[in-house]
């Protein structure tokens, strides 16, 4: 079955212990992204990636770290996370976002909440 | 001006009736259109595409899009409960490296 896969879907940690979401997508698609979505914010990109090894910030960066060192992964790390990046955390990926190739739509993966005491 | 925007609601219908939602966005050059539908704590999950002018129809969803006016609508026919959820309009925004710019969402409710 063709999915976008995360992992954890829930999890409780405290200040400033290093935390990695894991994201894998089995549809050979070159893009991948991450959001955060909180009440009234809607969905903000935090990081994505057009292929492997090119990765870049999007709208809501500070506080993440990234890496693409293979096509189907797409780990978000928080190295030290903080209580205001408790949050609903979607991963994303898309045959292409690359201008007029293709008319991608995003596929999501199930979600991951953190919470940061 | 917001890039993508959307009435957050909440736009309440009875069953049976049609819900129509609105998006308007910003980027002239945009050639992609999506509506996901997400229900409370769940993932978005992607019901229309749209990449011309005209109506697209898919079951009781039709997407319409008028690119001259920048606008982009959702009618949902015979709406049932089932079709409460919040409905976000998404646009490619190629001026922007390539990605889903996301309107805030309209959230519908569909009242027995």
């Amino acid at each position: 079955e063709a999915q976008v896969t995360q992992n954890p879907r829930y999890l409780i940690t405290v200040t400033g212990k290093k935390l990695t979401v894991t994201c894998s997508q089995n549809m050979n698609h070159e893009y991948m992204s991450w959001y955060r979505q909180d009440p009234g914010l809607g969905l903000r990109q935090i990081y994505y990636s057009m292929n492997v090894e090119a990765t870049d910030k999007g709208d809501v960066p500070e506080g993440y770290k990234v890496s693409r060192k293979e096509k189907r992964n797409f780990p978000l790390i928080l190295e030290s996370p903080s209580p205001n990046q408790t949050s609903l955390y979607f991963c994303a990926s898309s045959l292409s976002m690359r201008e007029r190739v293709s008319h991608s739509p995003l596929h999501f993966g199930n979600g991951t909440r953190l919470t940061v005491t | 001006q917001k890039e993508v925007e959307q009435n957050s609601g909440p736009l309440s219908v009875p069953e049976g009736a049609i819900a129509s939602l609105n998006c308007t966005y910003s980027d002239r050059v945009s050639q992609s259109f999506f509506w996901y539908r997400q229900y409370s704590g769940k993932s978005p999950e992607l019901i229309m595409s749209i990449y011309s002018n005209g109506d697209k129809e898919d079951g009781r969803f039709t997407a319409q899009l008028n690119k001259a006016s920048q606008y982009v609508s959702l009618l949902i026919r015979d709406s049932q409960p089932s079709d409460s959820a919040t409905y976000l309009c998404a646009v490619n925004g190629y001026n922007q490296g390539g990605k889903l710019i996301f309107g805030q969402g309209t959230e519908l409710s569909v009242k027995p």
